[in-house]
């Protein structure tokens, strides 16, 4: 398994939208439904943000929305805040109880 | 309150061995699959492995398996990730995290353990 392709940056302003996308392969992302993100602030734990595409844990912001197309996933935050700023990975099932991740982003809030 | 607690920070040097843990409260360990994810310094996450706790069945992926194994003792609510032999290049946080439904994404984390192999 080959780690989903992210780009290494992406910054925005307070209060604009960000998109991050995730580009994977028919082998994962563009046959299963089971995108998931996280977010990770420097030296804490990985944090869940969306699962299965676009579903919202409780207590996630509704900042924070998910979509995919094709082999393609893409993570969004909407009316971005300093504290948004951090790392953003997203993640694949790829069949037979594996999991793939990709190569992280990181956001700058300017 | 679902919890994952690991077991300290840890100094070893190569060829030693090393032996990981991760406890589970607050939910029913056996119904959940846990997995263990390594974070190397500056780097990405990636994904080791897993182990169904009711049965200690484990899935490595390939990156992974033969270097180190995965086990867990139900009894307990505890996960394990145990290496023979270290190497230098095993220096990394390790994360352990609970699989949620139908364990398609990790929605608990622990708060990590860093191993550090150095001579």
């Amino acid at each position: 398994q080959s780690a989903l392709t992210q780009p290494a940056s992406v910054s925005g302003s307070p209060g604009q939208s960000i998109t991050i996308s995730c580009t994977g392969t028919s082998s994962d992302v563009g046959t299963y439904n089971l995108v998931s993100w996280y977010q990770q602030h420097p030296g804490k734990a990985p944090k869940l943000m969306i699962y299965e595409v676009s579903k919202r844990p409780s207590g996630v912001s509704n900042r924070f929305s998910g979509s995919k197309s094709g082999n393609t996933a893409s993570l969004t935050i909407s009316g971005l805040q300093a504290e948004d700023e951090a790392d953003y990975y997203c993640c694949s099932y790829a069949g037979s109880s594996t999991l793939v991740f990709g190569g992280g982003t990181k956001l700058t809030a300017l | 309150e679902v919890q994952l607690v690991q077991s300290g920070a840890e100094v070893k040097k190569p060829g030693e061995s090393l032996k990981i843990s991760c406890k589970g409260s607050g939910y029913n360990f056996t119904t959940y699959w846990i997995s263990w994810v390594r974070q190397m310094p500056g780097k990405g996450l990636e994904w080791m492995g897993r182990i169904d706790p009711s049965d200690s069945y484990t899935y490595s992926s390939p990156s992974f398996q033969g270097h180190v194994s995965i086990s867990a003792d139900k009894s307990i609510s505890t996960a394990y990730l145990q290496w023979s032999s270290l190497e230098a290049s095993d220096t990394a946080m390790y994360y352990c995290a609970r699989q949620g439904a139908a364990g398609t994404f990790l929605d608990y984390w622990g708060q990590g353990t860093l191993v550090t192999v150095s001579s």
